[in-house]
């Protein structure tokens, strides 16, 4: 089993960017599908995107093409997400997953003015 | 982009009852479905990959069936911790999508 820890809670303005981590322990990091879901107050599940660091290979969905931002640091077993021009839509909790069998606990992120 | 539509999107069943859920893509997928079961406060947890295939240490009242287009996931007899939010996602192609989730409430 792979486990996933994921940074603190943030509280952002509308506006700004926030980036999260997710540091992974066990396992192969390179080989991995780190993927990021989050899920607003009462809502359903939405995919973000993934990585998979030994390719490098990053895809996105269609609604944070633009400004969400996945890393990995292998040297770390670390991956990151970077979510830029915040807005109130955005309150969520944000999670990563390893090949969306292992979980991290999820971030909270707050976009308050 | 594919699309995932879950239906119902909630209903209400009691302890014995064999619950049905229903998933279709918009476009073929072939078998790459996975389903996840997620309680109030909790992280999801898959039960199902490959449409059919248990994720271990899943009990074997759920079952996965399905390809192309239409999947369904089937609990054989729901027992008390099985209410909860039921997804569908598509690992196809990207964007991988889910679908909106279906909630298994007491009746």
């Amino acid at each position: 089993q792979v486990v996933l820890v994921q940074s603190g809670a943030e509280v952002k303005k509308p506006g700004s960017t926030v980036k999260f981590s997710c540091k992974t322990s066990g396992g192969t990091f390179s080989t991995f599908v780190i993927s990021w879901v989050r899920q607003a107050p009462g809502q359903g599940l939405e995919w973000m995107g993934s990585i998979i660091p030994i390719f490098g290979t990053r895809n996105y969905a269609q609604n944070f093409q633009d400004r969400a931002t996945i890393t990995a640091d292998e040297s770390t077993t670390t991956a990151y997400m970077e979510l830029s021009r915040l807005t109130s839509d955005d309150t969520a909790v944000y999670y990563c997953a390893r090949d969306l069998v292992d979980w991290g606990q999820g971030t909270l992120v707050t976009v308050s003015s | 982009d594919i699309q995932m539509t879950q239906s119902p999107s909630a209903m209400s069943a009691s302890v014995g009852d064999r619950v049905t859920i229903t998933c279709r893509a918009s476009q073929g997928i072939g078998n790459s479905l996975a389903w996840f079961q997620q309680k109030p406060g909790k992280v999801p947890k898959r039960l199902i990959y490959a449409a059919s295939r248990l994720q271990s240490g899943v009990p074997s009242r759920f079952s996965g069936s399905g390809s192309g287009t239409e999947f369904t996931l089937t609990i054989s007899s729901l027992q008390p911790e099985d209410f909860a939010t039921y997804y569908c996602l598509q690992h196809n192609t990207y964007p991988q999508a889910f679908g909106q989730g279906t909630k298994v409430e007491v009746k």
